[in-house]
C-alpha cells in the first residue's frame, strides 16, 4: 500500500532557529497536508497543498508540494517555544483517504 | 471555519460496557467523516470511513461489530465501542472531510477512552 517516509523523526530546536522537515513517497498524491498535534489534542491543519509545485505560507510556516507529487517539505522560520509538538504530513490519494507520515517531534533544546 | 467537535473528551468505563463517542462538524456539512485510533507516540491509524446515509467502510482488521459507526446527518457521526475491554483503551479521533480544491480533513480534539 501507499506509505510516507517522514523525516526527521525528532529534532531539538533552539528558539530563533529555522526548522525543516519533509515527507517522501514512492506513490503520487493529489494533496499534501501538514498538521501539528499537541499532547492530548487532535491534529490541527497548518497548511494544505493542492497543486504540484505549489508553495504556500502560513505565518512563519512554509510548505511546498513537490513537482513530482511524491514529496513535500515544511519549514518553520525563527522558531518559538510554542512550536514544540508533533508535526504530521499527510498525502491525499484519489479515494478520499489520507496517508499519514509517522510524525516529526519537535522539542526545545535543554 | 472548519471546526469539528468531539464528545466526550475523556471517558472511563467498566469492562463490558458500551461507550458512544460523538463527532460533529460545527460550521460545515460533511458527507464523509473518518474515525482514527492513536496509540501513544504513534501516528494515526484509520479505523473506518463514515458516509452519511450509508454503511461505514472499515479498514482491514477493525471489527465492525465491535466499533459501530452511525452517520445519521451531515454534521454528526457516532462511534460506539461495544462491550469494551481494557485493550480498547486508546485515543480516538474523528475527522470531517471538506473538499476545498483537494482532499482536506479537519480533526476533532479527540476522546481519551480508559476501560477498567
Amino acid at each position: 500500500g501507499q506509505q510516507l517516509n517522514q523525516s526527521p523523526q525528532s529534532m531539538f530546536i533552539q528558539e530563533g532557529e529555522d526548522v525543516s522537515m519533509n515527507c517522501t513517497s514512492s506513490s503520487i498524491f493529489n494533496t499534501w497536508l501538514w498538521y501539528k498535534q499537541d499532547p492530548g489534542e487532535g491534529p490541527v491543519l497548518l497548511i494544505a497543498l493542492y497543486k504540484a509545485g505549489e508553495l504556500t505560507s502560513n505565518g512563519r510556516l512554509t510548505a511546498q508540494f513537490g513537482i513530482t507529487r511524491k514529496d513535500s517539505f515544511l519549514n518553520i522560520s525563527a522558531s518559538i517555544p510554542s512550536d514544540v509538538g508533533i508535526y504530521f504530513c499527510a498525502g491525499g490519494g484519489s479515494q478520499g483517504n489520507l496517508i499519514f507520515g509517522k510524525g516529526t517531534k519537535l522539542s526545545v533544546k535543554p | 471555519g472548519a471546526v469539528v467537535s468531539q464528545h466526550p473528551s475523556r471517558v472511563i468505563c467498566k469492562s463490558g460496557t458500551s461507550v458512544k463517542i460523538e463527532c460533529r462538524s460545527l460550521d460545515f456539512q460533511a458527507t464523509t467523516m473518518f474515525w482514527y485510533r492513536q496509540f501513544p507516540k504513534k501516528s494515526l491509524m484509520l479505523m473506518a470511513t463514515s458516509n452519511e446515509g450509508s454503511k461505514a467502510t472499515y479498514e482491514q482488521g477493525v471489527e465492525k461489530d465491535k466499533f459501530l459507526i452511525n452517520h445519521a446527518s451531515l454534521t454528526l457521526s457516532t462511534l460506539t465501542v461495544t462491550s469494551a475491554h481494557p485493550e480498547d483503551s486508546s485515543f480516538y479521533i474523528c475527522s470531517a472531510r471538506w473538499y476545498r480544491g483537494g482532499e482536506t480533513q479537519y480533526f476533532g480534539p479527540g476522546t481519551r477512552l480508559l476501560v477498567l
